[in-house]
């Protein structure tokens, strides 16, 4: 089945800098890959997405890179703010391509 | 923006009790999940349910778990016999389509096993 793997488990930046978190994955048949924040307490929220026919998304602030041959994606968070602190979790599609896979999570924290 | 809501936000039982956590997906959501947080670890799938079956299930779902649709707006999952180890956050979530879109999660259960 799917394994997702992800780095760093924790990353301290600076407020206004950029933030960088990897994730790689092991099934090929994986089409979609989702971004969920998690603040603490709160449920999992969708940040970005992308999908297996497109290299690189952005959403203002955020950008999420996708190596389909290298079967790895990267999430870009860029200038970025004290509220970004939270824990990011990347996933990827099952094999059915009904649930998803979950990495273990970056806990983010933006100093200010 | 419609949410999905879950019940009851925090649920303390003995060992061996069972247990009901109820969820309301969104109303025009076909597709109904069931995850599990322990706490500081990553999110886990646990069943997929659609058309009032159970489309996928993983390893953690074992016979100790069922999920329902009682009705035309509650999703349940059911513990038998908790154990200590079932202790965790319970997220339901749900989509509208039946792969690769996002999936909408409710605020979770905190499940506390004693």
């Amino acid at each position: 089945g799917e394994n997702v793997e992800q780095h760093p488990s924790t990353l301290s930046v600076q407020e206004g800098d950029s933030a960088v978190i990897k994730c790689t994955y092991s099934d090929s048949a994986s089409n979609y890959f989702p971004w969920y924040k998690q603040e603490l307490g709160k449920r999992p929220q969708l940040i970005i997405d992308i999908r297996s026919n497109v290299g690189e998304k952005k959403d203002q602030r955020i950008a999420v890179t996708l190596n389909k041959t290298a079967k790895h994606f990267s999430l870009h968070i860029t200038e970025t703010q004290p509220e970004d602190s939270a824990v990011y979790f990347c996933a990827a599609t099952s094999p059915g391509g009904q649930n998803f896979v979950f990495g273990p999570g970056t806990r983010l924290s933006v100093l200010p | 923006e419609p949410e999905v809501t879950q019940t009851p936000s925090h649920q303390v039982t003995q060992m061996g009790q069972e247990v009901i956590l109820r969820c309301v997906p969104i109303s025009n959501h076909l597709y109904f999940y069931w995850y599990r947080q322990i706490l500081g670890q990553k999110v886990e799938f646990l069943v997929s349910f659609y058309n009032n079956e159970i489309s996928e299930k993983s390893e953690i779902f074992d016979d100790q778990f069922s999920v329902e649709r009682p009705d035309g707006s509650n999703f349940t999952l059911k513990i038998r016999s908790t154990k200590l180890e079932d202790s965790a956050m319970y997220f339901c979530a749900s989509t509208e389509y039946d792969r690769d879109y996002e999936q909408y999660f409710g605020p979770g259960t905190r499940l506390t096993v004693t």
